[in-house]
């Protein structure tokens, strides 16, 4: 299985300032035939069901503000709410799905300093 | 609107069988992939299984293979997982999710459901 660590576990950032995670993978997740990168991140609050965020690594899913933005490629990847809001308080989680199982990070804690 | 709103959780005894399910509204459950998604209490994000939407191929995470069965009904929009020989560590909400892309095996999910908590304790 691919093995996907995040870091941090948890961050406090003050409003209105940037927000970054890290996601790394144990393998590869750029499939060459596509120049694609297999790789979702997620946002899930308590009591809610997970939101996608963006998927292909940098795609943001339709409805989702332009404040998150994914990047990278092959093993390492970001995501960064440039502007933190107070809506933005959750866990988040990367995902691979370039093989089967789909695996996650262990989740980081995005909270308000 | 897309809807998937699951039901079934609840406490069962170790060793014991539940058998979840997932309705889906606001689109055709035929024309996607389907899958569940766990997560354990303090714990993060497993996925479970899988279901094609044509051919009905299906998969399943190492630690529940041969104890879960996923399967659909198209004609209700239903999803279903049956879970039997159930262990403590099972003990989790458990989502059902649908797929953003059509491919033969699981991708990245772009609906939820709020979740139904399955407890295994004696």
């Amino acid at each position: 299985d691919i093995v996907m660590t995040q870091s941090p576990d948890s961050l406090a950032v003050s409003l209105g300032e940037r927000a970054t995670i890290n996601c790394k993978s144990s393998q590869s997740l750029l499939y060459s035939s596509n120049n694609k990168n297999y790789l979702s991140w997620y946002q899930l609050k308590p009591g809610q069901p997970p939101k996608l965020l963006t998927y292909w690594a940098s795609t943001r899913e339709s409805g989702v503000p332009d404040r998150f933005s994914g990047s990278g490629s092959g093993t390492d990847f970001t995501l960064t709410i440039s502007s933190l809001q107070a809506e933005d308080v959750a866990v988040y989680y990367c995902q691979q799905y370039y093989i089967t199982p789909p695996t996650f990070g262990q989740g980081t804690k995005v909270e308000i300093k | 609107e897309v809807q998937l709103v699951e039901s079934g959780g609840g406490l069962v005894k170790p060793g014991g069988s539940l058998r979840l399910s997932c309705a889906a509204s606001g689109f055709s459950l035929s024309s996607y992939n389907m899958n569940w998604v766990r997560q354990a209490p303090g714990k993060g994000l497993e996925w479970v299984s899988y279901m094609s939407s044509g051919d009905g191929i299906m998969s399943y995470a190492d630690s529940v293979k041969g104890r879960f069965t996923i399967s659909r009904d198209n004609a209700k929009n239903s999803l279903f997982l049956q879970m039997n020989s159930l262990r403590a560590e099972d003990t989790a909400v458990y989502y059902c999710a649908r797929d953003l892309f059509v491919r033969q095996w699981p991708t990245t999910f772009d609906y939820w459901g709020q979740g139904t908590l399955v407890t295994v304790s004696s």
